[in-house]
């Protein structure tokens, strides 16, 4: 049963333009929502967060929207830069419970 | 140190043994969680230690994965009579939490390869 969703596994952006990561959650109990950001042979990084008390959080040129009747959030990355590209992994949680991570987007980003 | 280590950072096995990795968490951080990635793939959950609650160990794959934190720090993940497809990168994780969860930090992970 998986929770928490991310239906592509790969996009791929041009340098400059935006990206849009999307994921979906089934578990109305979630409260929490992260995005990671992960290079090869290394630990995810966590990357930005929202509490569903908001619709959006921004930080620099990362932002993440929550729509909590769709069930449905996701980060945008603008301009997008070499850099970025990478495995992006969504999480949610409530409470203390663990954190439960979707299968991940793999970013490109073509210069 | 200020992050999550993980000991080893890589270990090649023969299949048949048993093998024990190591995770010492962010101090202070009450909770702990142990994920795997197999090539090409997401983040397998396999077990949650949060303060002195009862380990969720629901995502451990079979009988031969165990796992203990003593003293509410550092933490052992043991696989028994390995197999080939326990090849991945273990992954550890701490957070803080007090009344909420908060963002976890990874180690930098342990690749497993079982020959």
């Amino acid at each position: 049963d998986q929770q928490v969703k991310q239906n592509s596994p790969s996009l791929s952006v041009q340098e400059g333009r935006i990206s849009i990561l999307n994921c979906d959650y089934t578990n109305s109990m979630f409260d929490y929502f992260l995005w990671y950001k992960k290079y090869p042979a290394e630990g995810p990084t966590f990357l930005i967060s929202i509490s569903s008390i908001k619709d959006k959080n921004e930080d620099g040129r990362f932002t993440v929207f929550l729509n909590k009747s769709a069930k449905h959030l996701s980060l945008h990355i603008v301009p997008s830069q070499p850099g970025d590209s990478a495995v992006y992994f969504c999480a949610a949680n409530f409470g203390n419970e663990k954190l439960t991570f979707g299968t991940g987007t793999r970013l490109t980003i073509i210069p | 140190g200020a992050g999550v280590s993980q000991s080893p950072s890589n270990k090649v096995t023969e299949k048949g043994k048993d093998v024990e990795l190591r995770c010492d968490p962010i101090s202070g951080h009450t909770a702990l969680y142990w994920y795997r990635q197999s090539l090409g793939q997401g983040l397998e959950f396999l077990i949650y230690f949060q303060g002195n609650s009862a380990p969720d160990k629901s995502g451990l794959p079979s009988d031969r994965f165990s796992a203990e934190r003593t003293g509410g720090s550092v933490s052992t993940l043991t696989i028994q009579r390995t197999q080939q497809e326990d090849s991945a990168v273990y992954l550890c994780a701490s957070s803080l939490v007090v009344h909420q969860n908060t963002e976890a930090f990874f180690g930098q992970g342990t690749r497993l390869t079982v020959v």
